[in-house]
């Protein structure tokens, strides 16, 4: 496994900017998850694909997000008109379908600075 | 909805000890527990994952228990070293959402001390 990758791993913005993140994931997996982590917390869900549908979205995902994964293999996470509560660490999972022990892969992030 | 609380938030001990960090959760309706690891500025580094039908699960100087019934997991780490200094992170799913996504506590901070 190459493991998951994110890009970019940093990136600072202007309020209001829009900003993309990339993830590719493990190549044979084919869910993939989206999570953003605030600094002293836990990571919090924001959405899941399987294959190149997206299946769940946490309501934390404000329609000022908006995720996709069109070929099924690496996905994009858009926000629009960013604002500084969008400061966090976006992280980015893949795991293979199947059973409950299917454990889920993280890549190193992308951090986030609103100015 | 499934809340996950980790105490301590924070632990320091010499090398050489033993320790335990705790995981509780509220629902017990779960379809895996995982623990994880994150170095400062990185993303997480899976440890174990436990499957709701087990009771426990081993992987070198760790251990992970799983007490479903009463929403509890231990993470019990042999002979600490200070490479053990991280953040560790205990994630559950449920299975109302067939384990499609992961609740996190808030983390346990760990310093082994040389």
């Amino acid at each position: 496994d190459t493991g998951v990758s994110q890009n970019p791993r940093h990136k600072i913005t202007k309020r209001g900017q829009n900003v993309t993140f990339r993830c590719d994931p493990i190549s044979e997996h084919n869910r993939l998850y989206w999570y953003r982590q605030t600094l002293g917390q836990g990571p919090e869900f924001l959405t899941y694909f399987q294959n190149e549908a997206q299946l769940e979205k946490s309501r934390l995902l404000s329609d000022r997000f908006s995720a996709e994964r069109p070929k099924g293999s690496f996905s994009t996470l858009e926000i629009q008109r960013t604002e500084q509560g969008d400061s966090a660490m976006y992280l980015c999972a893949s795991s293979r379908e199947g059973g409950s022990n299917q454990p889920q892969h993280f890549g190193d992030g992308t951090r986030l600075s609103i100015l | 909805k499934q809340e996950v609380t980790q105490i301590p938030a924070a632990l320091s001990v010499p090398e050489g000890e033993n320790l335990v960090l705790n995981c509780s959760f509220t629902d017990s309706a779960i379809y895996n527990l995982q623990w994880f690891r994150q170095d400062p500025g990185k993303g997480l580094t899976s440890l174990l994952l436990i499957q709701s039908s087990q009771r426990e699960q081993t992987s070198g100087r760790l251990n992970a228990s799983l007490d479903k019934s009463s929403g509890r997991s231990t993470l019990y780490i042999a002979a600490s070293q200070p490479g053990d200094s991280t953040t560790y992170l205990c994630a559950v799913s449920s299975l109302n959402n067939a384990g499609n996504m992961l609740t996190f506590g808030g983390g346990t901070r760990l310093m082994v001390k040389p």
